[in-house]
């Protein structure tokens, strides 16, 4: 059964301060998504990782994937107010195991960033 | 292009009462879903449908059911809601790389 653990579950930075969410998976897989969610709103798709090394960046956001440590990491660099979220990834099965209806979302990191 | 269309936005219901929460997507994708989302707890997949006219299950489907005559639509409907079924309601669709694009959400209260 594939698990996703993301952390820290909540994270208090300072603006112009670089952190890293992790994003930790159980079984093998080659696709992986990042999506952010404003307070009260709906969730936007940020980045797709479906290849081992992968890595994507837009604007203060990288995130990477290392498909043989079940690892993602989403990079914050200098951050900003306007990325005050809370960030969920997503894990989908490996290839031929099924599509996005067996992907397993980890409870997200609320990100508070504060002047 | 509107994306993902959800309505109703807000409802209140009684326990007991029925309702259906529409969903409709322009981007011709095939693969429809929905999910539910509850304080701290992620998304839950309720039901998904793979094209018009097949559906199935996912984690949570106990109280609801769906259809998918059109490859457009994707209603999902509640049966005598209990207040467990108290949460917000996400239908998304998604394309040949998986990605899911969400619509708006659907807040439900069930007392």
């Amino acid at each position: 059964e594939l698990k996703v653990e993301q952390n820290p579950l909540f994270l208090s930075m300072q603006e112009g301060k670089n952190y890293t969410i992790y994003c930790n998976y159980s079984t093998t897989s080659d696709r992986l998504y990042w999506y952010r969610q404003d307070p009260g709103k709906s969730l936007e798709s940020l980045f797709v990782l479906l290849s081992n090394g992968a890595v994507k960046q837009e604007g203060r956001l990288m995130a990477s994937l290392d498909t043989k440590a079940r690892l993602s990491t989403l990079h914050i660099t200098a951050a900003v107010h306007d990325l005050s979220a809370t960030y969920f990834c997503a894990v989908g099965p490996y290839a031929g195991q099924g599509g996005s209806e067996k992907l397993v979302f980890g409870k997200g990191t609320k990100l508070t960033v504060n002047p | 292009n509107a994306g993902v269309t959800q309505t109703p936005k807000f409802r209140i219901l009684k326990i007991g009462q029925s309702m259906t929460l529409q969903c409709a997507q322009d981007m011709n994708h095939n693969y429809m879903y929905w999910y539910r989302q509850d304080p701290g707890m992620g998304l839950k997949l309720i039901y998904y449908s793979v094209g018009a006219g097949i559906t199935d299950k996912g984690e949570v489907p106990n109280g609801y059911n769906v259809s998918r005559s059109t490859t457009e639509d994707f209603p999902l409907r509640l049966e005598l809601a209990a207040p467990s079924q108290t949460s917000v309601y996400f239908c998304a669709s998604s394309g040949v790389t998986g990605e899911l694009f969400f619509g708006e959400g659907s807040r439900l209260t069930v007392l």
